[in-house]
């Protein structure tokens, strides 16, 4: 079976400070990965996907940055860290962009 | 007019009852439909996958699309306290990356 895996599970950070989130997928190859950012009342933002290594697409220009060294790691990134990147970031994957996707259990960042 | 629309809510029922959750889209072109639960401070989990019209059954789940109104529904039979999460549906366009969401509606089952 699949698994999904995101580290750390919380994460504060002072403004101005690099960032590094990391997810990895187990039991499949070549999934779709996907990063989603969820704020209160705000529903899921979909921030970036990929369908293969080094294959990066933006859907909201920001402070962030995503990359995929391997097949089934995804990596969020930010150089400097603004206090409007406090919130719930959400990894997923797919087998594709028809099929549904599968989420990790999220990591909540706080920005001081 | 947003995408993906759902009441937030909050839904309180007793447990046992019969729960009906329903979101209205925008975009006629969704022909795959998704509903998710998601408990406090954890990631969603997809519970129902339909494509196109019509209904799907799992256990005490149905999930119901109508095209015609688009409009989608998850039915939840004997409700049970474990239910009590928030329930995302989303929908998206054959090919297409992105899965819109509506914004959720928080369910608690009320022993």
């Amino acid at each position: 079976s699949q698994t999904i895996h995101q580290w750390p599970a919380t994460l504060v950070q002072p403004v101005g400070s690099p960032l590094s989130l990391e997810c990895t997928v187990e039991g499949t190859s070549n999934p779709n990965l996907y990063w989603y950012r969820q704020a209160a009342g705000r529903g899921l933002q979909l921030l970036f996907y990929s369908v293969g290594i080094g294959q990066i697409s933006s859907e909201v220009p920001q402070n962030l940055s995503a990359s995929r060294p391997q097949d089934r790691q995804f990596i969020l990134s930010s150089k400097k860290l603004l206090l409007s990147d406090s919130g719930f970031y959400l990894c997923a994957w797919s087998r594709g962009f028809d099929q549904p996707q599968h989420f990790g259990d999220g990591t909540r960042l706080s920005i001081l | 007019q947003k995408e993906v629309e759902q009441d937030p809510g909050p839904l309180s029922v007793p447990e046992g009852a019969i729960v009906s959750l329903n979101c209205t889209y925008s975009n006629s072109a969704f022909q795959y439909f998704m509903w998710y639960r998601q408990y406090s401070r954890k990631g969603p989990e997809l519970l129902m996958y339909t494509y196109s019209s019509g209904n799907k059954e799992d256990g005490r789940f149905t999930a119901q699309v109508d095209k015609s109104s688009k409009y989608i529904s998850l039915f939840i039979r004997d409700s049970q306290p474990s239910d009590s999460a928030t329930y995302l549906c989303a929908g998206t366009q054959g090919g297409s990356e992105k899965l819109v969401f509506g914004k959720g509606t928080k369910l608690t089952v009320n022993p």
